[in-house]
């Protein structure tokens, strides 16, 4: 069954400091890839995505994402934390054209001060 | 502005009863789902609706039922049947002819007391 884990139910990092959150994903097949971000209350909104076009991408509030078929990876970074990016982080992944959307557990990030 | 409503935000219900959710997009999106969340469970599909007319279970449908007779309206019954409903439950959409991006609604939150 195609899955997706996410590393680290909960991260911390300081304000200022790298931002990296971990997805590993299972598919015979390049997939199409998702992060989200969800903050308290609210619904989802979409942060990156990966169709097969570039193996970097970039998204909103700079944060970016780099799409590794050999490792089965496409962790998302940022290079500095701001406060507002405290919220809960969703990899999904629909595994080929047509599929369902599959979620991981979600990491929730905490930014500290 | 193009979107979509769900409501009501918070909802309360006795043990026993069936309680419906809204979930309006005027997007003119061909599909849409709804997601069950609970902590530490990312997000579980319980039903989706690929046109007007017709849908499908998702992986957790018992104790759930949906109808689509519009194309822009995809309400979700929780019945008594449901054993745990308390829940955050979040609606989205999708154009299918697109590039598997799906849009979600602001969320339920849906207590049974």
């Amino acid at each position: 069954a195609q899955s997706v884990t996410q590393l680290g139910s909960h991260v911390s990092v300081s304000e200022g400091a790298l931002v990296l959150l971990r997805c590993n994903y299972s598919s015979s097949v390049p997939p199409y890839l998702f992060w989200y971000v969800q903050y308290p209350n609210q619904g989802l909104q979409l942060l990156l995505k990966y169709t097969s076009a570039a193996t970097l991408v970039k998204g909103i509030n700079g944060f970016e994402a780099e799409f590794k078929k050999s490792e089965t990876s496409f962790h998302l970074t940022k290079p500095s934390a701001h406060m507002s990016d405290a919220a809960e982080y969703f990899c999904a992944v629909i595994p080929n054209q047509g599929g369902k959307l599959i979620f991981g557990q979600g990491t929730e990030l905490s930014v500290k001060p | 502005d193009g979107g979509i409503t769900q409501s009501p935000k918070y909802l309360f219900r006795k043990e026993g009863q069936n309680v419906t959710l809204s979930c309006e997009q005027n997007l003119n999106h061909d599909a849409m789902y709804w997601y069950r969340q609970d902590p530490g469970q990312g997000l579980r599909l319980i039903y989706y609706s690929q046109i007007v007319n017709d849908f499908q279970k998702g992986d957790i449908a018992e104790g759930y039922s949906v109808s689509r007779e519009k194309k822009e309206s995809f309400p979700l019954t929780v019945t008594s049947a449901q054993k745990n409903p308390t829940a955050f439950y979040l609606c989205a959409s999708l154009n299918s002819g697109g590039n598997n991006e799906q849009f979600f609604g602001p969320g339920t939150r849906l207590t049974v007391l």
